[in-house]
C-alpha cells in the first residue's frame, strides 16, 4: 500500500493559464474526493467519485473547473483559466465503500500559486 | 448545512501538560466525527473516530467522546509531547462511517514545548 500520491506537488501558473492535477488513489480504493485548503483554512469538499462516477459536486466548483475519473483509478482536476483566488492546496483523498471501512485517506496536497 | 467550530490556536502547552482542543458541531443527520493531524511539511492523517453517539475513539494516547446532547467532540490527551506539536482538524461525515463528503473545522495549531 503505496498510499495516495498526487503530482505535481508543487505547481506555479501565471493567470489566465490552465493548469491540470493528478491523483492517484490506494489502489482497492473505489471513492476518491477533492479537496481545497488555503491557508489558515480547514479543507473544503469539491467534488467526488464512486469509480467513475462523479457523484456530487460543490457550489464551490465553478465552471472553470472539471474533474475526471476515467476508468475508476485515477482522477485529473483541470483548472481552466486560473485566478489568483485559486491559490491554494488542492487535496485529494480516497476511501472504500465497503466492509465497514470508511476512512478517507489523504495525498500530500498539490499547492498551487497564481501569479 | 453541516458546519464545524473549533477553538482558536495556537495552543501552547509544555511538555507533559494536559490537553484539551474544543470541537462542536451542526448537522441534520447523525454524523460520524473524526480527528485529523497534520504534521509540519505532511499531509492529513486521522488520528482517531466515532460513529455513533457515547462512542470513544482513541489513538496514541489521544481521545475523543462523540456527546450527542452538547454536540461536542473534545479532543484530550493526558501528557503531550513536543512530537504532537501540529495541526488538528475536527471533521464530521454526513453519512455514518464517513463514506461521504467531510465537512472540516478551521484547525487548532498546537505547539508543545520543553
Amino acid at each position: 500500500d503505496t498510499g495516495v500520491s498526487q503530482n505535481p506537488r508543487h505547481k506555479i501558473t501565471k493567470r489566465g493559464q490552465n493548469v491540470t492535477f493528478r491523483c492517484d488513489p490506494i489502489s482497492e480504493h473505489n471513492r476518491l474526493y477533492w479537496y481545497r485548503q488555503t491557508l489558515g483554512q480547514g479543507p473544503e469538499f469539491l467534488t467526488y467519485f464512486q469509480n467513475e462516477a462523479q457523484l456530487e459536486k460543490s457550489r464551490l466548483l465553478s465552471d472553470r473547473f472539471s474533474a475526471e475519473r476515467p476508468k475508476g483509478s485515477f482522477s485529473t482536476l483541470e483548472i481552466q483559466r486560473t485566478e489568483q483566488g485559486d491559490s491554494a492546496m488542492y487535496l485529494c483523498a480516497s476511501s472504500q465503500v465497503a466492509g465497514g471501512l470508511y476512512e478517507q485517506y489523504f495525498g500530500p496536497g498539490t499547492r498551487l500559486t497564481v501569479t | 448545512g453541516d458546519s464545524v467550530t473549533q477553538m482558536e490556536g495556537p495552543v501552547t502547552l509544555s511538555e507533559e501538560a494536559f490537553l484539551t482542543i474544543n470541537c462542536t458541531y451542526t448537522a441534520t443527520g447523525y454524523p460520524s466525527l473524526f480527528w485529523y493531524v497534520q504534521y509540519p511539511g505532511e499531509g492529513l492523517q486521522l488520528l482517531l473516530k466515532a460513529t455513533k453517539a457515547d462512542d470513544k475513539g482513541s489513538n496514541k494516547g489521544f481521545e475523543a467522546t462523540y456527546r450527542k446532547e452538547t454536540t461536542s467532540f473534545h479532543l484530550e490527551k493526558g501528557s503531550v509531547q513536543v512530537s504532537d506539536s501540529a495541526v488538528y482538524f475536527c471533521a464530521l461525515s454526513d453519512q455514518g462511517g464517513g463514506g461521504n463528503k467531510l465537512t472540516f473545522g478551521t484547525g487548532t495549531q498546537l505547539k508543545v514545548e520543553l
